[in-house]
């Protein structure tokens, strides 16, 4: 079946814009979550959507990031006012069940100019 | 806090031998383990998951995990170049939120 899908694949902004990001994920998975990637780094864990349930958003960096969810549909991370900083590449990922085992989408690679 | 620790490599290991990443986590209450492998510019993919104690073979791949010393190890058997990438180690406990090491990147040589 299909996989876990982002878009845009890659995004260039000028700093101070606002960018929306969206990742619909595997068909039937009730968790998702967001992560952001900087070259070289590791993931960062952003925010973990539970079905109807209010998200985590321990993860957030700041107030200029914030995320939505539509029931166990698709999900849209809006950053406000992009600084330089913002550049990385954006991953969402979806999970079905109890085991923690998520599914990675292409990500959304962001340039702040 | 929660952490996943791995050494960043580069790991190189010639074709066909054995490649051996290694993890260790904080904490003891962690109840799954997982292997994740990523390609240059591309996203994790997850290749082995286990949740007990002892060794879990999936083709090429072993995983094995100890509790009681809080590491978790994934063997490569039969390297393959295709196989060079950085592998994540990821550790989760109660919480459904999972905690990624750093990767560790591995480097298969002809």
């Amino acid at each position: 079946g299909a996989g876990v899908s982002q878009s845009p694949s890659n995004k260039v902004t000028e700093k101070g814009k606002d960018v929306e990001l969206r990742c619909d994920p595997i068909s039937g998975h009730t968790a998702l979550y967001w992560y952001r990637q900087r070259l070289g780094q590791g993931l960062e864990f952003l925010i973990y959507f539970q079905g109807n349930s209010a998200p985590d958003k321990s993860g957030l960096p700041s107030d200029r990031f914030s995320a939505e969810r539509t029931g166990e549909s698709v999900s849209t991370l809006t950053i406000q006012r992009t600084q330089q900083e913002d550049s990385a590449v954006y991953l969402c990922a979806s999970r079905e069940g109890p085991n923690n085992e998520q599914f990675f989408g292409p990500g959304t690679r962001l340039t702040v100019l | 806090q929660k952490e996943v620790e791995q050494n960043s490599g580069p790991l190189s290991v010639p074709e066909g031998a054995i490649a051996s990443l290694n993890c260790t986590y904080s904490d003891r209450g962690s109840q799954s383990f997982f292997w994740y492998r990523q390609y240059s510019g591309k996203s994790p993919e997850l290749i082995m998951s286990i949740y007990s104690n002892g060794d879990k073979e999936d083709g090429r791949f072993t995983a094995q995990l100890n509790k009681a010393s809080q590491y978790v190890s994934l063997l490569i058997r039969d390297s393959q170049p295709s196989d060079s990438a950085t592998y994540l180690c990821a550790v989760s406990g109660g919480s459904y939120i999972p905690t990624f090491g750093r990767g560790t990147s591995l480097i298969v040589h002809p």
